[in-house]
């Protein structure tokens, strides 16, 4: 049984489309991300939600939009795409509180090509 | 704030020589460290973590980093190569609480035959 699973794994669009990548996590975590990885591997937080809340945003274009219906689930949504949206997104699940540690398990990517 | 400097983006060795992967941080607070590997088309796994017990940490597939507090570092290090070693792998750092998980630029690892 996939952890973290995100769909689809390839997506490509033309630019101004709209398109959404989802996401799901059996780990029981409370807090779960949107990490960009570019062409040059570099990572970057978007986005961070605990037990449905946003606690992260990190300058990311408001034409991206997260929306969790619940903990398990985290949804990405972006509008009028750009060439510079081409990346791979990774969603990723951690337990939270005081205790944690921060130790993130990731999905296997959905790479996103807008032409 | 926190933040993570991997030395070198890219390094290759022989099968069987000493791997030796550079990592540095900095934070204003006790950090939680790690490193993960990127398997080409695949996702982030876990290799190992500090989480302040020992400063000497076993990971899976032979892998072990150390943390030195005075030197700010926590090298990732495996005695001898194998060719399935090759991947990129990441150095990350995040503090109490763990919300925000912060990682260096990466370093791909070349393993030759």
């Amino acid at each position: 049984d996939t952890a973290v699973s995100q769909t689809p794994k390839y997506l490509v669009t033309q630019m101004g489309n709209d398109k959404s990548i989802k996401c799901e996590q059996n780990l029981g975590h409370d807090t779960m991300y949107w990490y960009k990885q570019d062409s040059k591997k570099f990572l970057k937080i978007m986005f961070s939600y605990n037990n449905k809340e946003l606690i992260i945003n990190e300058t990311v274009p408001n034409r991206f939009s997260p929306k969790s219906p619940d903990k398990a689930h985290l949804n990405l949504h972006i509008n009028s795409l750009e060439l510079g949206d081409s990346a791979v997104y990774f969603c990723a699940s951690s337990q939270a509180g005081l205790a944690a540690n921060g130790e993130l398990f990731f999905g296997e990517g959905s790479r996103l090509t807008v032409l | 704030a926190q933040s993570v400097t991997q030395l070198g983006s890219h390094v290759s060795v022989s099968e069987g020589a000493l791997v030796l992967l550079r990592c540095n941080y900095s934070s204003s607070v006790p950090p939680y460290l790690f490193w993960y590997v990127q398997y080409p088309n695949q996702g982030l796994q876990l290799l190992l973590k500090y989480t302040s017990a020992a400063t000497l940490v076993k990971g899976i597939n032979g892998f072990e980093a150390e943390f030195k507090k005075s030197e700010t570092s926590f090298h990732l290090t495996k005695p001898s190569a194998h060719m399935s070693d090759a991947a990129e792998y990441f150095c990350a750092v995040s503090g109490t609480g763990g919300f925000k998980t912060i990682f260096g630029a990466g370093t791909r690892l070349f393993v030759k035959a």
